[in-house]
C-alpha cells in the first residue's frame, strides 16, 4: 500500500521560506514522479511542479518559477518542496502526490495528507 | 492550454445516482482525464483514470458505485446508490499540455 506522509503545519513570516517534506512508503519511489499541488482556503487545486527521482529532474509551473525548488532523496524516499519569498497569498494547504508513471505529465494516483502553511506577520 | 470546466455544484438524494461532468476545451477531445474526490478537511483521493472511449481504471479500494464514461469532449463521473460519505468536492485533472485541474464540483447528498 503506497502512502505519502507529509511534515506538519508551518507558520511563517512574509518574505521567509518554507520547506515541506513528503515521505513515501510502499511501492517503488524512484520509478514514479512526485508532484506538488496547493489549495488556498476555499479554492481549487493548483499544480506547482514536480520531480522525477530516478533522473533528479524537476519541472515547475511558470507562476512559481524562481520561487519553488523541488528535490528528492532516494535514500530516504523523501521529496521536499521549498517555497521562498512567502507572502500572505501563499497561505494554503500543500499536497504532494505520486504521478502514476516515470513522468510528470500523467495522473496522480496517491496523495499526501496535506500541510497547512500560514503566512502572517 | 487545455481548459477543464465543471459545474460548481450538484446535489442528489441519498440512495440515488448522480452524474458529474468535466468538459475539455481548447485542446483535443481525445484527452484522458482523472477524477479525484476530496472530502471535507481531507486530502484528495484518486478515483479513476477515464479515457476518451469511456474505459477507465479505478484507484485502490474505489467501490463499484463509482464509474466513468465519455462522449466527445465530455467526461462523466457517475456515482450510484449515493451514500452520505460521497458528499465531497470532485475534481477532474488532465495532463496533455501540462497539468490542469477543473474548478471542482461540490456534491451535496440530500
Amino acid at each position: 500500500q503506497v502512502q505519502l506522509v507529509q511534515s506538519g503545519a508551518e507558520l511563517k513570516k512574509p518574505g521567509s521560506s518554507v520547506r515541506i517534506s513528503c515521505k513515501a512508503s510502499g511501492g517503488s519511489f524512484s520509478n514514479y514522479g512526485i508532484t506538488w499541488v496547493r489549495q488556498a482556503p476555499g479554492q481549487g487545486l493548483e499544480w506547482m511542479g514536480g520531480i522525477l527521482p530516478i533522473y533528479g529532474t524537476s519541472s515547475y509551473a511558470q507562476r512559481f518559477q524562481g520561487r519553488v525548488t523541488i528535490i528528492a532523496d532516494e535514500s530516504t524516499r523523501t521529496a521536499y518542496m521549498e517555497l521562498s519569498g512567502l507572502r500572505s497569498e501563499d497561505t494554503a494547504v500543500y499536497y504532494c502526490a505520486r504521478v502514476s508513471g516515470t513522468t510528470l505529465w500523467y495522473y496522480f494516483d496517491y496523495w499526501g495528507q496535506g500541510t497547512l502553511v500560514s503566512v502572517s506577520s | 492550454q487545455v481548459v477543464l470546466t465543471q459545474s460548481p455544484s450538484a446535489s442528489a438524494s441519498l440512495g440515488a445516482s448522480v452524474n458529474l461532468t468535466c468538459t475539455l476545451s481548447s485542446g483535443p477531445a481525445s484527452y484522458a482525464i482523472a477524477w479525484h474526490q476530496q472530502q471535507a478537511q481531507k486530502g484528495p483521493r484518486f478515483l479513476m483514470r477515464l479515457n476518451s472511449d469511456g474505459s477507465h481504471t479505478k484507484g485502490d479500494g474505489i467501490p463499484d458505485r463509482f464509474s466513468g464514461s465519455s462522449s466527445g469532449a465530455e467526461r462523466y463521473l457517475t456515482i450510484s446508490s449515493l451514500q452520505s460519505e460521497d458528499e465531497a468536492d470532485y475534481y477532474c485533472q488532465t495532463w496533455g499540455t501540462g497539468i490542469v485541474f477543473g474548478g471542482g464540483t461540490k456534491l451535496t447528498v440530500l
